[in-house]
């Protein structure tokens, strides 16, 4: 069974130029977020998609976008990549059920901004 | 707004000893609440979470509402359990967003 799958896994960047981030969620979830870890504090929330609509979204600047596919994968747009930028950005499913809602990590893509 | 403390960066204990790692939250509303795990080179992965008051690889977490805390702690430690760990704290909202909210995050390690 697939979890949350990732890519690229590792990308190096030049300040100001621009990132696409793919993610894949886990078959079946309908919800994708994203959040930024940056070394030493825990992930902070970006964006959150559902049925391909924006449902939530970080205190993330208007650098940061992204968006949901027919097919709910998702992809994380940074543009004018800055030094600050360079972080783990995971991708998450959310398993929605009248429990409760569950949420599920990939394994992240370390960009490092140079 | 919300908020997730974990007052302790680093927690050392020895292998047989119980653990405490701490979480304190603010929240106006009615908490959700989990604890996440992640391993050496793992990814990040979903412990506990308070509605289920399950008992994980001997992990226990109870919210206390009145403290605003939800400590996890185990009554011995495993070598296998050095890892670092995330309280976190859901937020649900009219538009249908649900996001979580982070503590920085303890790491523990297990001495043996």
């Amino acid at each position: 069974d697939a979890g949350v799958t990732q890519s690229p896994t590792h990308l190096i960047k030049t300040r100001g130029q621009q990132v696409t981030l793919r993610c894949s969620p886990i078959s079946g979830h309908k919800s994708v977020s994203w959040y930024q870890q940056v070394l030493g504090q825990g992930p902070q929330f970006i964006f959150q998609y559902y049925e391909k609509e924006e449902r939530g979204r970080g205190n993330f600047p208007d650098r940061f976008s992204a968006r949901q596919f027919p097919n709910y994968s998702s992809e994380l747009n940074v543009n004018a990549l800055l030094l600050g930028d360079s972080a783990l950005y995971l991708c998450a499913s959310t398993l929605t059920r009248a429990s409760g809602n569950t949420i599920y990590f990939g394994e992240g893509s370390w960009l490092t901004v140079v | 707004a919300q908020r997730v403390t974990q007052p302790e960066k680093l927690l050392s204990v020895f292998k047989g000893a119980p653990v405490e790692l701490k979480c304190n939250y603010s929240y106006s509303g009615s908490p959700e609440l989990f604890w996440y795990v992640q391993y050496s080179r793992q990814r990040l992965q979903l412990l506990l979470r308070h509605i289920s008051r399950e008992s994980i690889k001997g992990f226990t977490a109870d919210l206390n509402k009145g403290e605003t805390s939800f400590h996890l702690k185990k009554p011995f430690a495993q070598e296998e359990d050095s890892a670092m760990y995330y309280c976190a704290l859901a937020l649900l909202s009219g538009a249908g967003s649900y996001q979580l909210t982070f503590g920085k995050g303890t790491k523990l390690s297990v001495i043996p």
